[in-house]
C-alpha cells in the first residue's frame, strides 16, 4: 500500500507567489518524521526540512514551511514567495520509528513537479 | 558536494548481464540507503545498511543483492538485467541521528540504461 501520495504531479505558479506542495501519509505508528527532498534539474537530491510527529510546532526553515495536520495525516510544503530557482521536483518523506525492529526506512512519494513562471 | 560519491556515474549494457554499483559515503556516516528512481515512480527504497548490517529492506528484487563492507563503503549488485532496471539509482548516507530527521546526504547517482 502507498504509504506517502502527491497528488499533483505538476504544478505552475507565478514567480513571487506562494506554493503549496500537497503530501499526505499512512502510517498507524504514532512515532515518525516527515521530510521534504528538492531535486533540480541537475539530479541532485537537496534535504529541506522536517517534522516530527510529536513537534507540536509546524517546521520551518527560510522560505520553506511544513504545514502539518496529524489528524488529516497530512504534511503540506509551503514555499512563499517563489523564486524561479525553486523550478524542481519535490518530494515527500516518511520515517516510521521502527526502533524495536531497527527499522529506519525512509519511503518517498512519487513528487511533483513545479515550475516557476516568470 | 554532498560527499558521498557514486561510481559509474553512467553504465550501458545488456539484457542479461550483471553490473556492480559502488557507494563510499560520508566519512562518518555508518548508514547508507540505497534507492532506485525510474521516470514515474519516484524514489523508490531499495535497502538500508548499519555499519555493516541489513537494517531494512524495500521492494529490492531477488536478482539484486547489496552489502556494506568493513570500511563503510557499499555495493549493489544487479544481475541478470532486465529493460526494466534501467533508472537512476541513488545512494544516501546519514549519521543515526541524521536518519531520525530525514537529513539523507544523496550521491549524484548511478544512471543504468539496459539495452
Amino acid at each position: 500500500a502507498q504509504k506517502i501520495t502527491q497528488t499533483q504531479p505538476g504544478m505552475f505558479v507565478q514567480e513571487k507567489e506562494a506554493v503549496t506542495l500537497d503530501c499526505t501519509y499512512d502510517t498507524s505508528d504514532q512515532s515518525y518524521g516527515l521530510f521534504w527532498y528538492k531535486q533540480p534539474s541537475s539530479g541532485e537530491m537537496i534535504f529541506l526540512i522536517y517534522q516530527g510527529s510529536y513537534d507540536e510546532q509546524n517546521a520551518t526553515e527560510g522560505r520553506y514551511s511544513l504545514n502539518f495536520q496529524k489528524a488529516r495525516k497530512s504534511a503540506n510544503l509551503v514555499i512563499s514567495a517563489s523564486q524561479l530557482g525553486d523550478s524542481a521536483m519535490y518530494f515527500c518523506a516518511m520515517r516510521e520509528d521502527r526502533t524495536m525492529n531497527r527499522d529506519d526506512k525512509i519511503i518517498f512519494g512519487k513528487g511533483t513537479r513545479l515550475h516557476i513562471l516568470p | 558536494d554532498s560527499g558521498v560519491t557514486q561510481t559509474p556515474k553512467h553504465l550501458i549494457t545488456a539484457t542479461g548481464q550483471r553490473v556492480t554499483l559502488r557507494c563510499s559515503p560520508r566519512s562518518g556516516d555508518l548508514s547508507v540507503y540505497w534507492y532506485q528512481q525510474s521516470l514515474d515512480q519516484g524514489l523508490q527504497f531499495l535497502i538500508q545498511y548499519y555499519n555493516g548490517e541489513e537494517r531494512a529492506k524495500g521492494n529490492i528484487l531477488e536478482r539484486f543483492s547489496a552489502q556494506q563492507f568493513p570500511d563503510l563503503h557499499s555495493e549493489l549488485n544487479l544481475s541478470s538485467l532486465e529493460l526494466g532496471d534501467s533508472a537512476l539509482y541513488f545512494c544516501a548516507s546519514s549519521t543515526l541521528a541524521g536518519v531520525r530527521t530525514g537529513e539523507l546526504f544523496f550521491g549524484e547517482g548511478s544512471r543504468l540504461t539496459v539495452l
